[in-house]
């Protein structure tokens, strides 16, 4: 079947530090592969997408790719700001998915300044 | 483009009422979709439909719960009668389909439903 799993939150991290949620899937076919981020009190907005393997996506100084040896999609940034704070999720669609989207349970991150 | 627009952002109901929530998609996208996101559970998937038609209700947890679209600029989600466990926020989202790729979901800002 389809899945998404991502790492168990919350994480917490200062000012400027690297940050990396990790997001591994289970799909038939090739799906898209799309990060989510869902600020207090809001829906959640698309971040970056990759639709093939190899592809990278990027936005707002976070980056993922699309990576089909290891099934995975993890999104990077290479200095966090306060803002950034915020609920992430990583998610997969396709047509095989019954063109349904598979979200991930989300992770957490706090930025303290 | 408005984005998608759900009312009323904030329900608060006694248990046994009847709850309507509303949904105006972005114009021109062929998919809607029902979300309900809870601390517990995470966002699941309700229902969605595609040019007006459901094409899968399986996330509806019970028959409490129905949905329907009328036409493609409108889409309600009622629960009648409404029960305590049923305090979620409520995301409707949609989506174009274009040719092979998988388009995005775009997100209304939720309605927050509280039964008491």
């Amino acid at each position: 079947g389809n899945s998404v799993t991502q790492m168990e939150g919350p994480v917490t991290l200062s000012e400027e530090a690297f940050l990396t949620i990790n997001c591994t899937y289970t799909a038939t076919g090739y799906p898209s592969l799309f990060w989510y981020v869902q600020y207090p009190g809001e829906g959640l907005q698309l971040l970056l997408k990759a639709t093939k393997a190899d592809d990278k996506g990027s936005n707002k100084g976070f980056e993922a790719t699309y990576r089909k040896e290891t099934t995975s999609f993890h999104l990077e940034k290479g200095s966090v700001q306060v803002s950034d704070s915020a609920v992430y999720f990583c998610a997969l669609s396709g047509a095989r998915t019954g063109n349904q989207f598979y979200f991930g349970t989300g992770t957490s991150l706090t930025v303290i300044p | 483009d408005a984005g998608v627009i759900q009312s009323p952002r904030h329900e608060v109901t006694e248990m046994g009422q009847e709850v309507t929530l509303r949904c105006k998609p972005i114009s021109g996208h062929d998919y809607l979709f029902w979300y309900r996101q809870t601390m517990m559970r995470g966002l699941e998937l309700l229902i969605y439909f595609n040019n007006n038609v459901p094409i899968d209700d399986s996330g509806m947890p019970e028959d409490r719960f129905s949905a329907k679209m009328p036409n493609a600029s409108f889409s309600t989600l009622k629960i009648q009668p409404s029960e305590p466990r049923d305090s979620a926020v409520y995301f409707c989202a949609s989506s174009p389909l274009r040719g092979r790729e998988r388009s995005p979901l775009h997100f209304g800002n939720g309605t927050r439903l509280t039964v008491t």
